[in-house]
């Protein structure tokens, strides 16, 4: 199974300011999908960006945007601007390609917690 | 549009006790994933279902554990008994199968067991 590795359990941002989250994945597939989830302290899983490995541009919504590094097998995901409302745990999860055996889940890293002060 | 609707938000039980969770998905997705939640093991996913048939219940502690989709708009997960070790957030979320690949999270459903 694809493991996913978020190295940094907590992070800290000033309001304004840019943080970068880092995940690492480990998979032998060569087309997959990648993406970040934000979970306030509602619990509520809300997808932030996602990024398809067969495309070389990086994805980008509005503040967020990602450094996918295919050969590296890291996947960052850069918060800009940040805001008090961009505090919570961040997952970044696997997705194995649509015929795989490894179907259609999800596999998640175990998350970092951003705090954003003002 | 709705979400995915769960029910119940919050659930605490005592060991022992039979515990079901219900899930709405959103309208006209076909395929149907279960995940539970902990401190200890993170997100991890216990069943998936295409089309109202399961394809994928590896993640599935044991046979206290068991999930149903009669039909494509409910699932329901059922944990029978119950035990301290299933408290956790479980989660169900809802997909296109065939042409995306973002998955909807409903709100989830808090369980306590004592």
């Amino acid at each position: 199974a694809q493991t996913v590795t978020q190295s940094q359990p907590e992070m800290s941002v000033q309001e304004a300011e840019t943080v970068t989250l880092s995940c690492t994945y480990d998979t032998s597939e060569s087309d997959y999908y990648l993406f970040w989830y934000k979970q306030p302290p509602s619990r509520q899983m809300i997808l932030v960006i996602r990024q398809e490995a067969y495309k070389q541009q990086n994805a980008t919504e509005n503040r967020f945007s990602v450094n996918f590094q295919k050969a590296a097998k890291s996947f960052s995901l850069k918060i800009s601007d940040s805001q008090l409302g961009d505090a919570a745990m961040y997952f970044c999860a696997y997705r194995s390609p649509q015929n795989s055996n490894s179907g259609y889940a999800l596999n998640f890293g175990k998350g970092t917690s951003l705090l954003v002060t003002p | 549009d709705a979400g995915v609707i769960q029910s119940p938000r919050h659930e605490v039980t005592e060991m022992g006790q039979e515990v079901t969770l219900r899930c709405k998905p959103i309208s006209g997705h076909n395929s149907l994933f279960w995940y539970r939640q902990t401190m200890m093991r993170g997100l991890e996913l216990l069943i998936y279902f295409n089309n109202n048939v399961p394809i994928d219940d590896s993640g599935m502690p044991e046979d206290r554990f068991s999930a149903k989709m009669p039909n494509a708009s409910f699932s329901t997960l059922k944990i029978q008994p119950s035990e301290p070790r299933d408290s956790a957030v479980y989660f169900c979320a809802s997909s296109w199968s065939h042409n995306s690949y973002e998955q909807y999270f409903g709100p989830g459903t808090r369980l306590t067991v004592t």
